[in-house]
């Protein structure tokens, strides 16, 4: 079966960092995809990791350890505009994503 | 180049109706995959599409069937609505489907079930 867990709700300062944490179970694990979602508004594409490690983005980097079924997203000098709900996703060979409910952040002044 | 577009933007239907939701894939984009996302939760893949031919369908009853178009666009159809059938409803594109190319998203249909 497929399972993605990560927290429902996080709180962070502005230009403070903050670590979201994603747990998947997946058959067939093919790479681990972390997604923007402002209310209202489609999914947008932030981060990918197929290899264990990190990938580094600008402000936003990725890690993945596959033995071990975790993952997270770093986000360095939080902005306002990054306050959004962060949506973690596993990827199969088979071609098919897994969602997790997304971890809604709220940037503080 | 014209990114994912999905119509309508919102739809209100009621109990046992049908509808149909459309996509237009990314530029260059062969692949199709829809999904339901309700408020509060992470989209919840629905099916896939490539080369015309459903490839991958999630948890869903068959009341939820789609197309896909040799231009590579699609269609999303519910039948007998249901009141849980409200939702948004997205659809993503990308090239080849088991290449875990990036998944761009369309900016979805909201749909709501009286």
């Amino acid at each position: 079966g497929q399972n993605i867990d990560q927290p429902t709700e996080m709180t962070a300062t502005e230009g403070a960092i903050v670590q979201i944490n994603c747990t998947y179970q997946t058959s067939g694990f093919n790479g681990l995809f972390w997604y923007q979602q402002h209310a209202g508004e489609a999914p947008t594409f932030l981060s990918y990791n197929v290899l264990d490690g990190l990938e580094e983005k600008g402000r936003f980097s990725s890690f993945l350890s596959r033995s071990k079924g975790y993952s997270y997203l770093l986000l360095k000098e939080l902005q306002m505009k990054d306050s959004a709900s962060y949506l973690c996703a596993a990827y199969t060979n088979a071609g098919k994503s897994t969602f997790g409910d997304g971890t809604t952040l709220t940037v503080k002044p | 180049d014209a990114g994912v577009t999905q119509s309508p933007t919102h739809l209100i239907k009621t109990r046992g109706q049908q509808v149909t939701l459309r996509c237009s894939p990314k530029s260059g984009h062969d692949t199709v995959s829809w999904y339901q996302q309700a408020l509060g939760q992470g989209p919840q893949f629905i099916f896939q599409y490539y080369e015309e031919e459903e490839r991958q369908r999630g948890n869903f009853p068959d009341r939820f069937s789609g197309h896909q178009f040799p231009n590579y666009s699609s269609e999303l159809n519910v039948n007998a609505l249901l009141l849980g059938d409200s939702a948004l409803y997205l659809c993503a594109s990308s090239f080849r489907p088991t290449s875990a190319d990036i998944q761009y998203f369309g900016a979805g249909t909201r749909l709501s079930v009286l």
